[in-house]
Parts: C-alpha cells; sequence; structure tokens
C-alpha cells in the first residue's frame, strides 16, 4: 500500500536560517507529490506540487521542492525563514489513476526562533 | 463564497448522540473528500466522492460512520452514537476533476469534541 512517511515530527529554525523538510514515499510508480501548509487555525494551503518534468519545483512563498526519483524523496526547502512560516507542514501523494485520494503524512511541526 | 464551507466550525456533544458535519464545496468541483486530522496522526482519508457516488469509502473507520452527497454538490458526514475517539478535526475538501493530478481546495474544518 502506498505510503508517505515524514521523518521529522518537529523542527526549530532559527529566522533567516536555512530550511529542509524531509519526505519519502512509498509507492510502486512515480505518483503526482504534493505539500501543503497549515497555519494555527487556518485550512490547509497547498504550497506546490510536482507533475512530471523538472525535478525541482517552485512554489508559493519562497519555497521550493526536489524531486528524486532514486530516493523516492519529494523535500521541501526555503533558504531563508521568516516567523511568519511557523506552521504544520505535509507531504501528500496522489497515485496517477483516477479515482483515488491523496494520502497525506503525518506532517512536520516548524517552529521558527528569533 | 469562493472556497470550501464547513458548518458547524464548532461542534461539542454527548457521547452516543449522532452528530452531522456540512460541507459546500467550491462550485463546479465534481470531486470531495474527507479527511479526519487528529492530534499527531495527521490527515487520515475517509471517503472521496465523484459526483454524488463513492468510489472509494476505504477510510470510515466503522459503520457509525457514513456520508453521503447530493446534486453533486453538499456532502454530509454522519456520525452515529458517537464516541469520545471521534473527537478530531472534520476537513472537507473538493477538486475540480477527482484526478491526481487536480490539486484539493480544502476548508476549515469542523472541530468535533465528544464529552
Amino acid at each position: 500500500a502506498q505510503s508517505v512517511t515524514q521523518p521529522d515530527i518537529h523542527i526549530t529554525v532559527s529566522e533567516g536560517a536555512s530550511l529542509e523538510l524531509r519526505c519519502n514515499y512509498s509507492y510502486g510508480a512515480t505518483p503526482y507529490l504534493f505539500w501543503y501548509v497549515q497555519s494555527p487555525g487556518q485550512g490547509l494551503q497547498l504550497l506546490l506540487k510536482y507533475f512530471s518534468g523538472d525535478t525541482l519545483v517552485q512554489g508559493i512563498k519562497g519555497f521550493e521542492a526536489e524531486f528524486k526519483r532514486s530516493q523516492s524523496s519529494f523535500n521541501l526547502r526555503k533558504p531563508s525563514v521568516h516567523w511568519s512560516d511557523a506552521a504544520e507542514y505535509f507531504c501528500a501523494v496522489a497515485p496517477r489513476e483516477a479515482g483515488t485520494a491523496l494520502i497525506f503524512g503525518k506532517g512536520t511541526t516548524l517552529s521558527v526562533s528569533s | 463564497g469562493a472556497g470550501v464551507s464547513q458548518s458547524p466550525s464548532n461542534k461539542v456533544t454527548e457521547k452516543g448522540k449522532d452528530v452531522e458535519l456540512r460541507c459546500d464545496p467550491i462550485s463546479g468541483h465534481t470531486a470531495l473528500y474527507w479527511y479526519r486530522q487528529s492530534l499527531g496522526q495527521g490527515l487520515e482519508f475517509l471517503i472521496y466522492f465523484q459526483g454524488n457516488s463513492a468510489p472509494d469509502k476505504s477510510g470510515l473507520p466503522s459503520d457509525r460512520f457514513s456520508a453521503e452527497r447530493t446534486g453533486g454538490s453538499v456532502s454530509t458526514l454522519t456520525i452515529q452514537r458517537t464516541q469520545q475517539e471521534d473527537s478530531a478535526v472534520y476537513l472537507c475538501a473538493s477538486s475540480y476533476q477527482g484526478s491526481g493530478n487536480s490539486p484539493l481546495h480544502f476548508g476549515n474544518g469542523t472541530r468535533l469534541t465528544v464529552t
């Protein structure tokens, strides 16, 4: 069965420092890949997605993610974190077959220290 | 409205009572999803609708949970004989096509507390 693993439950980063959030998936074929963010008291917002082509994808708020087929990974990065980036981040995968739902990881909570 | 709307935003109920949670998807979105978010558990898939039919209801945790969708629009998630472990935030999402490359748009959720 497909699964998504986010190894880090909680990460603290200093403001201005770089960030990398890890995501690994288990699936027979390359799925569609997503990162969502959930800020406190708010709904989930799509940060970026990978469908095909260039393995480095750019998203909103200065985030990017790199798909590495050999590692079954889709790690999220940001060069310089802002205090407003403190939130919970979810990696998700969707099989390429129609009619199947998005599977989410358990999330990584990001805290930003000043 | 422009986004996915869920009601109520908060619901407190006594153990054993039934509850209904409502979701209004974005107009024109054919696919609708229900997820449950519990502390430390991420988002747990419950059920997916394409139009009014549910091709995947594999995530419903027990037969106390059911959902329906009418007119290809509004969906209701019903939990019968609620238990304390049902306490969670229930999230609804919709997408244009229901294929994997059609991003989901989420509502703000219904926070359910079973006392």
